[in-house]
């Protein structure tokens, strides 16, 4: 079965501080992706990776990087946290259908 | 770039009648158009896609028909039951597998008993 994994379903975390969101897709696809929910706005697109070490901005890249060291793992770096960073993070791999992970909901206080 | 409007944004229907998402899209390259449904605390899966060669596509309850000269394709749930109740997204690429994947802001879906 296939599987993208999150490495937290809920963070809670100080204005501030670096916040690192894991995401590891077992299916060795290339696309990998991060994307932000939020009530009202759908799901938008912050970065993407078409291989390692390869990025790529998306709609709101402003405040987050992102590290592809390994083909199955990417990464989701908040530098510097701030409360309008609180929101539910949603991470995908891609082959011909995208295939999402459970989310990590993470509040920043 | 592509732009994807979806909806209505919320549907309530009672168990047993139909559900009814449309989705417009704008760039008219696009060629792939899928169809995801999150459920509550999960992320979202892929339920039904369409490519631009085909008009309808059906699948048991669900089905989703595509007018690429007016740029829109909807979702349709027949005989709705409250399993089917959840937040169900329209995107858009230029072909499977495109990393240019564009979603629609989701339409939450309640099914009533």
């Amino acid at each position: 079965d296939v599987k993208v994994t999150q490495s937290s379903r809920y963070l809670v975390k100080r204005t501030g501080e670096k916040v690192f969101l894991e995401c590891v897709q077992d299916m060795d696809h290339e696309n990998m992706f991060w994307y932000r929910q939020d009530p009202g706005l759908g799901l938008r697109l912050i970065y993407f990776s078409y291989d390692v070490k390869m990025k790529e901005k998306g709609d709101i890249p402003e405040g987050y990087s992102v590290s592809r060291e390994k083909k199955e793992r990417f990464s989701l770096i908040l530098e510097s946290a701030s409360t309008n960073q609180t929101s539910m993070y949603l991470c995908a791999s891609l082959n011909t259908e995208a295939f999402f992970g459970q989310g990590t909901r993470l509040t920043v206080v | 770039g592509e732009n994807v409007e979806q909806h209505p944004s919320t549907l309530s229907v009672q168990e047993g009648d139909s559900a009814v998402i449309k989705c417009t899209y704008s760039d008219s390259a696009s060629n792939y158009f899928p169809w995801y449904k999150q459920e509550l605390g999960k992320g979202p899966q892929l339920i039904i896609d369409i490519r631009s060669n085909v008009g309808e596509k059906k699948d048991q309850r669900i089905a989703v028909t595509l007018n690429k000269t007016a740029k829109h394709f909807s979702l349709h749930i027949t005989e709705t039951q409250p399993e089917d109740s959840a937040v169900y997204f329209c995107a858009a690429s230029r072909e499977a597998g495109s990393y240019q994947l564009t979603f629609g802001k989701g339409t939450k879906l309640s099914v009533i008993p």
